[in-house]
């Protein structure tokens, strides 16, 4: 199993650019996250989807979009891109049906905007 | 907003010497858990441990939990290079809720 992985590694953008940020996960869980990780602020909460089909606002919605493909994909998209969205992008699931949210975490996207 | 704040930011041992970080939160909670993440990488989770337990062991992990003071431990026990990385407490305030994360210590380990 790959587990959750995401594309891609790294990316440079210009200001006012778009881009889609793609995960997958191979575990069959029911609910999957992006967070962005900044320099000194931990992991903040940008969209969640519970279950296929659904998706909900986290704490940092702001600039971003999320489309919950199917039960194994779940894509951020950043429509206008701007210098405060640099920073690194992590997509996780969880299978909240066992009760409890253990997540587990893809490798990461390095996202520069300049 | 940060549920989980840990203590210290960042931590230097020797390896060999055991390491202890905290984590305070603020409001009541379901579990707690405790993740690793190595530089550059995603983060791994360690150790779970729910709101009725006091102390749980995993190899040389050992979590506490205070519910009273809203605070939590993990100490590594004879420490290891390996073991350098940020450690993050996270929070399930309840039963199906998505986690809240701290800000993470940084351990490193001096071979």
């Amino acid at each position: 199993n790959a587990g959750v992985t995401q594309t891609p590694k790294f990316q440079v953008l210009k200001t006012g650019q778009s881009m889609t940020l793609q995960c997958a996960q191979d575990m069959n869980h029911n609910s999957m996250y992006w967070y962005r990780q900044d320099p000194g602020m931990g992991l903040r909460l940008i969209y969640y989807s519970a279950s296929e089909g659904t998706t909900d606002k986290g704490e940092v919605p702001n600039g971003y979009n999320v489309s919950r493909l199917n039960k194994r994909e779940f894509s951020l998209r950043l429509e206008s891109a701007a210098p405060s969205q640099t920073s690194v992008y992590f997509c996780a699931s969880s299978d909240l049906g066992a009760g409890t949210d253990t997540q587990y975490f893809g490798p990461g996207t390095r996202l520069t905007v300049l | 907003s940060q549920q989980g704040e840990e203590d210290p930011q960042a931590l230097s041992i020797q390896e060999g010497e055991n390491a202890t970080m905290n984590c305070s939160y603020k409001t009541s909670i379901n579990n707690l858990q405790w993740y690793r993440q190595n530089s550059g990488r995603g983060l791994v989770h360690l150790i779970l441990i729910r709101s009725n337990e006091r102390e749980k062991h995993s190899g040389r992990l050992r979590v506490t939990l205070d519910t009273s003071k809203k605070s939590s431990s993990l100490l590594i026990t004879a420490s290891r290079a390996a073991d350098t990385a940020s450690y993050f407490c996270a929070t399930e305030r309840s039963s199906g809720d998505k986690l809240t994360f701290g800000t993470g210590t940084r351990l490193a380990v001096r071979p």
